[in-house]
Parts: structure tokens; sequence; C-alpha cells
């Protein structure tokens, strides 16, 4: 089992839906980051979290250290969203990083 | 200021050759980091350089992969005699201070090893 898992894998929605990406971790973090992948590899990173809840934008991002939980939500989806999300633990630059989730918003 | 570049974007080699990425990282960015990316997997890190000098090299094979930033010009990263599990993504992040997590880091837009 991966130390970092993300649900789903894969993600089809139709433009304006409310997006929830998931990520479960079985580490002991000071904190979660969630980033952004575009088609062609560019990274960007959208949050780090250590606790409750960060928002930007249409972005939300939560975390339950409890239960070693995060999800990134999206809100008003629209196609520029489409991207893959990845979460990522860890306390210093060595991160354990999820696989991604890929997100398609279709207009 | 232009972002972090890599080149070449698109790399195919065959089973035995050597691969060369670069990494030039951003203007007044003394900081670079290399993450391989497998298929269907999560970036990995692989090592971390000040100018001249390896920092972190724990993500490393200990075999074929080496890293070096010179004074002068990019960061490169070889990988000798090329086989096909070393086909991945390969991205560079560089940073204006040391030990940074991600959130500080700026990425290149990667360079795809294809392994023949």
């Amino acid at each position: 089992k991966n130390e970092v898992e993300q649900s789903p894998q894969n993600l089809t929605a139709q433009e304006g839906e409310f997006i929830t990406i998931n990520c479960s971790y079985s580490v002991g973090i000071s904190a979660l980051h969630w980033l952004q992948q575009h088609p062609g590899g560019g990274i960007v990173s959208l949050f780090m979290l250590s606790s409750g809840k960060k928002k930007h934008g249409r972005l939300i991002a939560t975390i339950n250290i409890q239960e070693k939980h995060s999800s990134l939500h999206i809100t008003a989806s629209h196609p520029r969203d489409s991207a893959v999300y990845i979460c990522a633990v860890g306390s210093n630059y060595q991160l354990i990083w999820g696989a991604g989730t890929k997100l398609i918003i279709k207009p | 200021n232009a972002g972090v570049m890599q080149n070449p974007r698109h790399l195919v080699r065959r089973r035995g050759q050597e691969a060369r990425l670069r990494c030039s990282p951003m203007k007044g960015h003394s900081h670079v980091y290399w993450y391989r990316q497998l298929p269907e997997e999560g970036l990995k890190f692989m090592v971390y350089l000040q100018k001249e000098n390896i920092i972190d090299e724990s993500g490393m094979p200990k075999e074929r992969f080496s890293a070096e930033f010179p004074k002068e010009g990019p960061s490169i990263l070889r990988i000798q005699q090329v086989v096909r599990g070393d086909s991945a993504a390969y991205f560079c992040a560089s940073s204006p201070g040391g030990g940074t997590v991600v959130n500080e880091q700026f990425f290149g837009p990667g360079t795809r090893l294809t392994v023949l």
C-alpha cells in the first residue's frame, strides 16, 4: 500500500460541477501540499496545509490531521481546471508524492 | 524573468547510451532539486544541489546516475548506460534559498526520456 493514496485516479465532469479530490496518507507529517500539473508538465504549488482549511479563489483545501486525510475542492469548475492534481506530504523537500488525480472538465 | 528551463523537452536514447538532462534555474536561484516521475507514479526526489555542491543525493540510484551544478552554467543530470526502466519524466525545480519545500520551489516543464 502506498503511503499517499489519491482518489479518484481519473475524474471527468461537466463545466460548473463541484469537484472533490481526496488524499489519504499513512505517515506522520508536518505539512501536506496540493499541486497542479498541467499537460506538458509544468507543476505549480496550490496549497500547503498543516491544519484546517485554506481557500484561494475557487479552490478550497482541507485537512484532518487525526484522520490523515485531505480534500481539494473546486467550485464552479471550468475547462481550464483540467490538469493533474497531486497531493504530497512531508516535512522537508523530500516529500512523498501521490500518483495524482487526472481531472478533465468538459464544456 | 524566465522561469526554470529544462532541455531537451524530449529525449530518446537506445539502451546503453548516455542521457544528459539540463536545468537552468530561475535567475537569482542557487538551489536546484531533481525529481523523477515514472509512468503512473508520483514524483520522487532524486538530488538537491547548491552551486558546486551536492547537498543531498539520497534519492539517486547508486549506479549510472550523477548530477552536478557548476559555478557557471546549468545543472546537469547524467544517466550512463541507460536502460528501459530509466524512461520517465525528469523534473527540475529551483529556489532562492536552501532546503525549501515545494511551495517555495519553481518547477521546470520536465524532460521526457524514452529509452528504446
